[in-house]
């Protein structure tokens, strides 16, 4: 079965600072990876996402991630965070085995951006 | 661009009431959408797989006969909580895939449900 591990419920960073968000996943096969936002009440706005090749992706507002199979991890990174950036991360992982597009989310960080 | 659109965006309900929730993909065609299930301060859960022209496909632990869900057309999959109860309340999202992509999704802005 596959899941998806954030050991971080909270976070809290300065604006400016740098960020990285864990994410350790378990799957059968070459996963696809995932990273979502979401802002208050609103639905998931995909950041990036990891399918193969280059195993570290770029992604919307500056973000980044990259995959790394020995340590089943897809840490998100981001070298000077914004206040809007603080939102709840989501990491996801989906692939063949799980119907395609079945994704399966971890639990989310809380990122808190102090001023 | 492609998107999902779902609505309402948030609704209150009396319990022993059926609420219907809609996800629609605007410019592209959806054969499948999902529901999730997300509880306050926790993580997206699936709750089915909606299927146009056909029954959907039910999660372990979810009643089907509680979660009716109804596709359609190939823009339309509809979810009504029926006899509703407080416990029903949280935020619904559905998605439906990106086409062209393997396992790419978009979502959409998400149901609040409130049972009072």
């Amino acid at each position: 079965a596959q899941s998806v591990t954030q050991p971080d419920i909270h976070i809290t960073v300065s604006e400016g600072a740098s960020l990285e968000l864990r994410c350790n996943y378990s799957y059968g096969a070459t996963p696809y990876l995932f990273w979502y936002v979401q802002s208050p009440g609103q639905g998931l706005q995909l950041l990036l996402k990891y399918f193969s090749g280059d195993t570290l992706v770029q992604g919307i507002k500056g973000f980044e991630a990259e995959f790394k199979r020995s340590q089943s991890s897809f840490n998100l990174r981001k070298p000077s965070v914004h206040w809007s950036d603080a939102a709840e991360y989501f990491c996801a992982v989906g692939g063949p085995t799980g119907g395609g597009n079945k994704l399966t989310f971890g639990t989310g960080t809380q990122l808190k951006v102090e001023l | 661009g492609a998107v999902v659109s779902q609505h309402p965006s948030w609704v209150i309900c009396k319990s022993g009431t059926s609420v219907k929730i809609e996800c629609r993909s605007l410019d592209f065609q959806a054969t499948t959408m999902f529901w999730y299930r997300q509880f306050p301060k926790q993580s997206l859960m699936l709750m089915a797989t909606s299927n146009e022209g056909s029954k959907a496909t039910y999660e372990q632990g979810v009643e089907k006969d509680k979660f009716l869900i109804n596709h359609a057309s190939l823009t339309l999959s509809t979810l009504t909580v029926t006899s509703a109860h407080p416990e029903d309340s949280s935020f619904y999202i559905c998605s439906a895939p990106k086409p062209g992509t393997v396992a790419e999704a978009f979502f959409g802005q998400g149901t609040r449900l409130t049972v009072v």
